[in-house]
């Protein structure tokens, strides 16, 4: 019954490989998000979604694209990967427009890029 | 643009005893929130407690507390009673309101690593 999941769970792969994460969630959550954990454990906002919608882009490079097939779904597609790349993925999703509600997170993806 | 400070990277806390984790933020917007997540080693984000600004009490749950100070805007976290599986990273996050989008973004601290000694 896991509410936010994320696969795959660890990524290896080579320089300039195209590659994919998926993320579900089965709270009935309408708001989507995708962030980014570099080494230092800083967590930066990537994307969110809103009933599909993409409705907030942060200055990420256009060789990330986030894809929702539908409420329950967004995953995160990653062309010509780089060294910085390397990170912790975490999908998140939320209830609402009400700032109270809390944003629940995936058990995160880690990427490796060799 | 908002910021939330986190000054201490790492403390330690005795096992039982209470700890403070410290946060400060900047925003100009009069509607806010913030929240508390904490991150064991295993690594998931799990949501700890929220605080409104127009909260008029500090917000509690379990051995968590917010000791919010609107006018110093920091928005501290207190554990009570500290527990070995309280060793993780704290961040603190501020969700801010996009204007026309009617959704909220965090912007998180850069966390505090918390050790529990037995």
């Amino acid at each position: 019954d896991t509410a936010v999941s994320q696969t795959p769970k660890y990524l290896v792969t080579q320089m300039g490989n195209d590659k994919s994460i998926k993320c579900e969630q089965n709270l009935g959550h309408d708001t989507m998000y995708w962030y980014k954990q570099d080494s230092k454990k800083f967590l930066k906002i990537m994307f969110s979604y809103n009933n599909k919608e993409l409705i907030i882009n942060e200055t990420v490079p256009n060789r990330f694209s986030p894809k929702s097939p539908d409420k329950a779904h967004l995953n995160l597609h990653i062309n010509s990967l780089e060294l910085g790349d390397s990170a912790v993925y975490f999908c998140a999703s939320r209830q609402g427009l009400a700032g109270s509600r809390a944003q629940y997170f995936g058990p995160g993806t880690r990427l490796l890029v060799l | 643009a908002q910021k939330i400070t986190q000054t201490q990277p790492g403390m330690f806390v005795q096992e039982k005893e209470a700890v403070t984790l410290d946060c400060t933020y900047d925003t100009s917007d009069q509607s806010y929130g913030l929240f508390w997540y904490k991150q064991p080693s295993s690594g998931e984000m799990i949501f700890l407690i929220y605080q409104g600004s127009y909260d008029e009490q500090n917000a509690t749950e379990g051995r968590y507390s917010l000791n919010f100070q609107k006018a110093r805007k920091s928005a501290n976290l207190v554990i009570s009673a500290s527990q070995l599986g309280d060793s993780a990273m704290y961040f603190c996050a501020m969700r801010d309101a996009r204007s026309g989008a009617g959704s909220y973004q965090l912007t998180f601290g850069k966390g505090t690593k918390l050790s529990v000694i037995p």
